[in-house]
This record gives C-alpha cells, structure tokens and sequence, in this order.
C-alpha cells in the first residue's frame, strides 16, 4: 500500500508568519493529494484538493503544491484561527490514506 | 443541504460488538462511495473502510479485515459499520464520509467508541 509521509509532525508559528508543511507519497499519485484542516473536537475540513485546487470559501492563504510523489500546503500570514492540526490524504485508488499529520501551535 | 448524522457506538466490552449507523440526506446516497474514518486519542486520522455505490465492493485497513463491516442500504439512505471482535485499539471517534474523487468533501459528526475490559 502507498504509504503518506508528512513533516514536520509539529511547528510553532506566530501570526503573519508563512508556514510550510509537506507530503510524500511512497508512490506516484499522480495530483490526487488532499488537504485538509482539524480543530479539537470538530470534523476534518476540506482545504485543497487535486494538490492545488482550493475548496469552497477557504481561504485564499491557504494554497497547495505539488505532483507525482512531493507535496506541499503554504499558509501564507497565519492567522489566529489557522492553528489546528492539518492532514494529507492520498486520493486515488481504493484506499485513502492520510499523513500522520502537522499540529501548528 | 448535505448532511450526515451518526447513530450507535458507545460502551463495548473487549471481544464485544458494535454497530454504527449514517443516515445521509442532502443528496442521492446511491451515487457515491462512501467511508469510515476513525481517530483514537490523540492521534492522528486513520481511513477505515470504503463501499462503492451499489455496496458490491468494499475496502479495509489491514487492522480491521475480517472484524468489520461495511454496508449501505440505499433505500434507508444509510450506511453502516459492524464491528466485532473489538480491541482496546479500536478505542477511538468513528466518522463517516462521502467520497467525490477521491475526497471527503462532507463528515458526519463522529461517534465515540470505547472499547474496555
């Protein structure tokens, strides 16, 4: 199975600041990469999707990059309510498995 | 709107059983895959189980085949998980979700399961 591999597992950041956070497929995903955001006690919420396609009134800091097996989520000027904790997860084939994840704190 | 409520979970004994229920409404839940996403205490999202739209295929994460379940009945827009065998490492909120290429677009509201001895 393709395994997910996201780092850093945690990162301090002030607001304003840009934060990066990345994604490695063990194997060619082509852009079937997703991202997505949790706060303690809530749902996931979608982010991007297709690597770079930004989802439906999220913010436009918010932007992703990548294909194949390298991706990567940029906040640019993190704001408050962008502390949280946020998921990669492959999107293609039959199994949908998501990074370990990156707590921004 | 799109929504997904959950029913069951709760309190099992270890070797116990659970069922969990997702009513959908929103949409027409035959046309999409749908899934089981799980999170135990303090860590990190883990995808469970897919079902394809008529139910005919399903798809499991390695710790869970054999033990779960998972199951659609479209006419009752509902989609389930049956668990057995349960393990203190199946201790964890159970979430279900719709499927759009590959993404999870809409998640039900999680459900706790607690599984002790």
């Amino acid at each position: 199975d393709i395994q997910m591999t996201q780092s850093p597992s945690s990162l301090s950041a002030s607001v304003g600041d840009r934060v990066t956070i990345t994604c490695r497929a063990s194997q060619n995903i082509n852009n079937f990469l997703n991202w997505y955001q949790q706060k303690p006690g809530k749902a996931p919420r979608l982010l991007i999707y297709s690597a770079s396609t930004l989802q439906s009134g999220v913010p436009p800091r918010f932007s992703g990059s990548g294909s194949g097996t390298d991706f990567t989520l940029t906040i640019n000027g993190l704001q408050p309510e962008d502390f949280a904790t946020y998921y990669c997860q492959r999107g293609d084939g039959r199994i949908f498995a998501f990074g370990r994840g990156t707590k921004v704190d | 709107e799109v929504q997904l409520v959950q029913s069951g979970g709760g309190l099992a004994q270890l070797g116990g059983s659970l069922r969990l229920s997702c009513e959908a409404s929103g949409f027409t839940l035959s046309t999409y895959w749908m899934s089981w996403v799980r999170q135990a205490p303090e860590k990190g999202l883990e995808w469970v189980a897919n079902v394809n739209q008529d139910g005919s295929e399903q798809y499991y994460v390695d710790s869970v085949k054999g033990r779960f379940s998972i199951s659609r009945d479209n006419a009752k827009n509902s989609l389930y998980l049956q668990m057995n065998s349960l393990g203190a490492d199946d201790t964890a909120i159970y979430y279900c979700a719709r499927v759009a290429w590959g993404r999870y677009e809409y998640w039900g509201q999680g459900t706790q399961v607690t599984v002790s001895s």
